[in-house]
């Protein structure tokens, strides 16, 4: 079965130091993985997706993800943590049954940047 | 937002009234989708669709049924509001149905069943 753990609840970063947001993945086949960002009382937010190709996948706000085959882990990293990323951050894989894209989401993770 | 938007965004309900949720898209996507968030579960899939008049289940599809009948709207009801209902509701939308295409998510419903 496909599945998604994002093993911290919540991460405490100081601004201006790197982040990272851990995520592994349980699936058959080649994963489809994501990272959405939500801001309090909205809806998700595309950040970015690993299909194929290189395994540093970049994204918006200055994200990046490091995709680990061997590891099956797709971390979300941030060289510089700024206040305003304090957010909710669901990481998420692609569900192989059928073909609708479907998403399995991990928990989410707090992520609370500290000035 | 792209162009997602739900209505209402917030409702206070009582056990057994029947509740409709609307997601409306102004994007022309043919894939659409309602998710309920709950802390500790992340976002579960309720049920989607993949065109007009063309629906299917999701993981926690118990409790709830969704119609289409045109490609802007699609619809959410909870036949018989339970407080297990109690939850907040987002609706999505995919350009494609292939495995690289995000999805993009409305504003979410907050829905309250006393």
């Amino acid at each position: 079965a496909q599945s998604v753990a994002q093993p911290e609840d919540q991460v405490n970063v100081a601004e201006g130091n790197p982040l990272t947001v851990k995520c592994t993945y349980s699936v058959s086949g080649n994963p489809y993985l994501f990272w959405y960002v939500q801001y309090p009382n909205r809806g998700l937010q595309f950040l970015l997706k690993y299909i194929t190709g290189d395994n540093l996948v970049k994204g918006s706000y200055g994200f990046e993800a490091e995709f680990n085959k061997s590891q099956t882990s797709f971390h979300l990293k941030k060289p510089s943590a700024l206040v305003s990323d304090s957010a909710l951050y669901f990481c998420a894989v692609r569900a192989l049954s059928g073909n609708t894209g479907k998403l399995i989401f991990g928990q989410g993770t707090t992520l609370q940047v500290k000035p | 937002d792209a162009g997602i938007t739900q209505s209402p965004r917030h409702k206070v309900t009582e056990t057994g009234t029947p509740v409709t949720l609307r997601c409306h898209q102004t994007e022309n996507h043919r894939y659409m989708y309602w998710y309920r968030q709950d802390p500790g579960h992340g976002l579960r899939l309720i049920h989607y669709s993949y065109g007009v008049k063309d629906t299917d289940k999701g993981e926690v599809s118990d409790g709830y049924s969704v119609s289409r009948s045109k490609t802007e709207d699609f619809l959410l009801t909870l036949e018989s509001a339970t407080s297990s209902q109690t939850s907040v509701y987002f609706c999505a939308i995919s350009e494609g149905r292939d495995s690289w295409y995000e999805q993009f998510f409305g504003p979410g419903t907050r829905l309250t069943v006393l």
